[in-house]
Order: structure tokens, then sequence, then C-alpha cells
């Protein structure tokens, strides 16, 4: 596609379910990356993709969250037993993954645990 | 583990006054360094990345010059407009994937 597209745009769900954040990359990008923002700081670093498989995953808060990205191409972020703390916007990003790999943001996904 | 800084917070200018945001960071051992741009409810979209080997990158009204050595960066936004209201994120590279944030500068520029 044009750009990263990220679903669902909003999330609000209970403390203690289950939630699934989308990420469609830019076609041909083999790198894909998931940040947190919370409010009022920049984003952080959670995982990153180099085709299927998990480059990097030191990010990831905890073993409550995993992402998946089994085509190489579209990326689940899954948060099991959600905390409140969990609240934040979700980022995804690709990139070509070689040269100056600039990375491409899509507009995120804000989750809210209430 | 890197820390990147950015001051002022917050900063609101009337329309036309020269925009200068700073940024800082701990680790000089970097690739590059990005200026982003964050409009509420966006995603980030990138305005300058500067390799560690350049001083500074311009593009239209922005300029961006690096100091590695020092550890800081500025971004110039020259005669500022309205639709330049967004906050401005900085992030610093070692050379991957792991971009390392400030927290952001929000501007208003006041019509």
């Amino acid at each position: 596609g044009a750009g990263v597209s990220q679903t669902p745009s909003n999330k609000v769900t209970e403390k203690g379910k289950y939630v699934e954040l989308r990420c469609d990359p830019i076609s041909g990008h083999t790198a894909l990356y998931w940040y947190r923002q919370s409010l009022g700081q920049g984003p952080e670093f959670l995982i990153y993709f180099q085709g299927t498989g998990a480059a990097d995953d030191s990010g990831l808060p905890n073993d409550r969250f995993f992402a998946v990205r089994p085509e190489g191409s579209v990326s689940t972020l899954k948060i099991q037993r959600t905390e409140r703390g969990d609240s934040a916007v979700y980022l995804c990003a690709s990139s070509t993954g070689s040269g100056a790999n600039v990375l491409t943001f899509g507009a995120g996904s804000r989750l809210t645990v209430l | 583990k890197q820390e990147v800084t950015q001051i002022p917070a917050a900063l609101s200018v009337p329309e036309g006054e020269n925009l200068v945001l700073n940024c800082s960071f701990t680790d000089s051992a970097i690739y590059n360094l990005q200026w982003f741009r964050q409009d509420p409810g966006k995603g980030l979209t990138s305005l300058l990345l500067i390799q560690s080997s350049q001083r500074e990158q311009t593009s239209g009204r922005l300029n961006a010059s690096l100091d590695k050595s020092s550890g800081r960066s500025t971004l110039y936004i020259a005669a500022s407009q309205p639709g330049d209201s967004a906050t401005y994120l900085c992030a610093v590279s070692p050379g991957d994937y792991k971009l390392s944030f400030g927290a952001g500068t929000t501007v208003t520029v006041r019509a």
C-alpha cells in the first residue's frame, strides 16, 4: 500500500481482556517495527521483524506481549490480560531494511484499558 | 542507555517568528539523527535525517544542525505559520532500527 496502515485506530477494553493490534506495512518493506508511545513521552521500541522472524524482541515489557508476522507482511501485536498501564498509542513502522533504512510510521492504534 | 532530552517541552509563538527547537543526547556514538513531526491522532512524519558525518540538513523552511561531539541538535523553522503547529520529536539511532526518542516539543503558532 501507499503507507503503513494500522487497525483499529482506537480500542477501548477492560482490564484483563485480550487485544490484537494489526499493522499492514508498505508493500515490499521487509523490516517491520512496533513502538509504544505513552502520554507525553516519545515512542519506545518494542520489537523488530526482518521478514517473518522477530530479530529483536528486547523491548517487549513482559510475556503478556507477543507479536507475529507469519507471512513477512502483516503483523499482529497481541496483548494478553491487559492492564491499565498498557494504555498507550502503539505505533508500527516499516522500512526497506537496508541503505538509509528510513522508517515510515503508521498513524498508530490508541489502546485504552479501563 | 541513550537518553534524549528536548527543551522546551512546549512553545507558543506568533506567526512569522522563527522557531528554535533543541535536542540533546547522552551517547555520542550515533549513526544518525532524525526530526519527526507528529500531529494529534496521527503517526510520525520524518522531516529531516542527518547522518553522523553531516553537520546539517535543510528542507525548505526547515534546517537541522548536528553537533555529535557535544550531543546536540537544533531544528530551526523559519517564518513560522499556524500550520507548523504540532509536536516535534527528535530521535537518534546507533545504526540499527532502535530509535531513541525525546519526549517532544509541542509548538503552537498563533495567527
